[in-house]
């Protein structure tokens, strides 16, 4: 069964420090999101993405923050200047597109993102 | 008021029982409805999506839906201890697009006792 996979697992970075997470969506799947979710707290939007420009963005995707899709297959979040509040677990999911497609969420395993 | 609430729990249930998760939304423009489960540590599973007033069902899972009261909920016939997890509702405003976020509640935590 198809599934989106992210790299690293976890990452661990000083504060201010460049860190890139990275995700593979499912391959037939057109629209793509990150989402994060702060220890003990609700999963929340972040950005999502369609032909190659963003969506939509929340207020918590700011100027440090950017998303791209280098390849056909990669899809990547930056985050150019961490800080501590940035510690989360990094969530990437993709839906479906086109005639007949579902546009449920499938999401993938994380990246444990820890500002130290 | 929050936009998708849900009671935190956790919801304690014999193994074999019914276990009934709510869950209330504040955006009437929300067109569609899911729950995933989500095992500590791990990523949201999707369990079950509905989009039309009234009950869905799927294996041991049953979702139901009512947009006049802003309401959906999900029942889980036999319980297992394997479906000890905290369970997300989340929303969505459209429908046939993947343009719009899904937006969660906090979910409710279910404990399922051997």
């Amino acid at each position: 069964e198809p599934e989106v996979t992210q790299t690293p697992s976890h990452q661990v970075t000083q504060m201010g420090q460049e860190v890139i997470l990275r995700c593979v969506p499912i391959s037939n799947h057109l629209y793509f999101y990150w989402y994060r979710q702060i220890l003990g707290q609700k999963v929340e939007f972040l950005v999502s993405f369609y032909n190659n420009e963003i969506s939509e963005k929340s207020e918590i995707f700011d100027d440090q923050f950017s998303v791209e899709r280098p390849d056909g297959s990669n899809f990547t979040l930056k985050i150019r200047s961490t800080k501590l509040e940035d510690s989360a677990m990094y969530f990437c999911a993709s839906s479906g597109g086109g005639r007949g497609a579902s546009y449920e969420q499938y999401f993938g395993p994380g990246t444990r993102l820890t500002v130290t | 008021q929050k936009e998708v609430e849900q009671n935190s729990g956790p919801l304690s249930v014999p193994e074999g029982a019914i276990a009934s998760l709510n869950c209330t939304y504040s955006d009437r423009g929300s067109q569609s409805f899911f729950w995933y489960r989500q095992y500590s540590g791990k990523s949201p599973e999707l369990i079950m999506s509905i989009y039309s007033n009234g009950d869905k069902e799927d294996g041991r899972f049953t979702a139901q839906l009512n947009k006049a009261s802003q309401y959906v909920s999900l029942l889980i016939r036999d319980s297992q201890p394997s479906d000890s997890a905290t369970y997300l509702c989340a929303v969505k405003r459209g429908v046939n697009t993947g343009f719009q976020k899904l937006v969660f509640g906090t979910g409710t935590r279910l404990l399922v006792s051997p």
